[in-house]
């Protein structure tokens, strides 16, 4: 596709339960970010990739909470033992190589919800 | 950690008016950006800034990146009601491992009244 794209759209999980969340950034784009939105609150930065590797992790909030790249394309986030505090919307976002002034081009998110 | 301040929260207007918001920041950031998000949707970017002190238009939207790189403003002219949407700022600064991760603001929610 032309865009990127994230599923499932929307999640409903029961507190405890382990969920992925799947991105697929714009083909060729090197670089994926992961941003968590709260409900009335602007994203906040989990993860950064450039490829298949990870150099920034410094805004997963807990252990756990882990991502992976695989072939340089599609990432997958997992959140382990979910909490209500996790309810958010997971947005995804990729750019053409990670550099400054690059344009971060996001997807439309996972609206997870956690009972 | 990095945080912008951004405001309005929410602002109520009526078709043909223009709108300002703004952010600050008690850091500085190399790049300032403004997005702007539909319901359900994913944000979009609307203009990019990277000098100090720049004044860039694109379209009936106008933003200027502060000279202390601490702020910026985002204008709106002539509103219609497609304008309606929340309305982020965000912050680009290289970091740890070279990445460039985004800091956003709260969001500006607009409404447009026709």
């Amino acid at each position: 596709g032309a865009g990127v794209s994230q599923s499932p759209s929307n999640k409903v999980t029961e507190k405890g339960k382990d969920v992925e969340l799947r991105c697929d950034p714009i083909s060729g784009h090197t670089a994926l970010y992961w941003y968590r939105q709260s409900l009335g609150q602007g994203l906040e930065f989990l993860i950064y990739f450039q490829g298949n590797s990870a150099p920034d992790k410094s805004g997963l909030p807990s252990d756990r909470f882990s991502a992976e790249r695989t072939g340089g394309s599609v990432s997958t986030l997992t959140i382990q033992r979910t909490q209500q505090e996790d309810s958010a919307v997971y947005l995804c976002a990729s750019s053409l190589s990670g550099g400054a002034a690059e344009t971060q081009y996001f997807g439309p998110g996972t609206r997870l919800l956690v009972l | 950690g990095q945080q912008l301040n951004q405001s309005p929260q929410s602002m109520f207007i009526q078709e043909g008016e223009d709108v300002s918001m703004n952010c600050t920041s008690s850091s500085i950031f190399n790049t300032w950006l403004w997005y702007k998000q539909d319901p359900g949707e994913g944000p979009v970017l609307l203009i990019a800034l990277y000098k100090a002190g720049e004044l860039t238009s694109n379209g009936r939207l106008t933003a200027q990146f502060g000279i202390t790189r601490k702020d910026s403003f985002l204008n709106i002219s002539a509103s219609i009601p497609s304008d309606v949407g929340i309305y982020f700022c965000a912050g680009q600064s290289s970091t740890q491992g070279g990445s460039e991760k985004l800091v956003f603001g709260k969001g500006t929610k607009l409404t447009v009244n026709p």
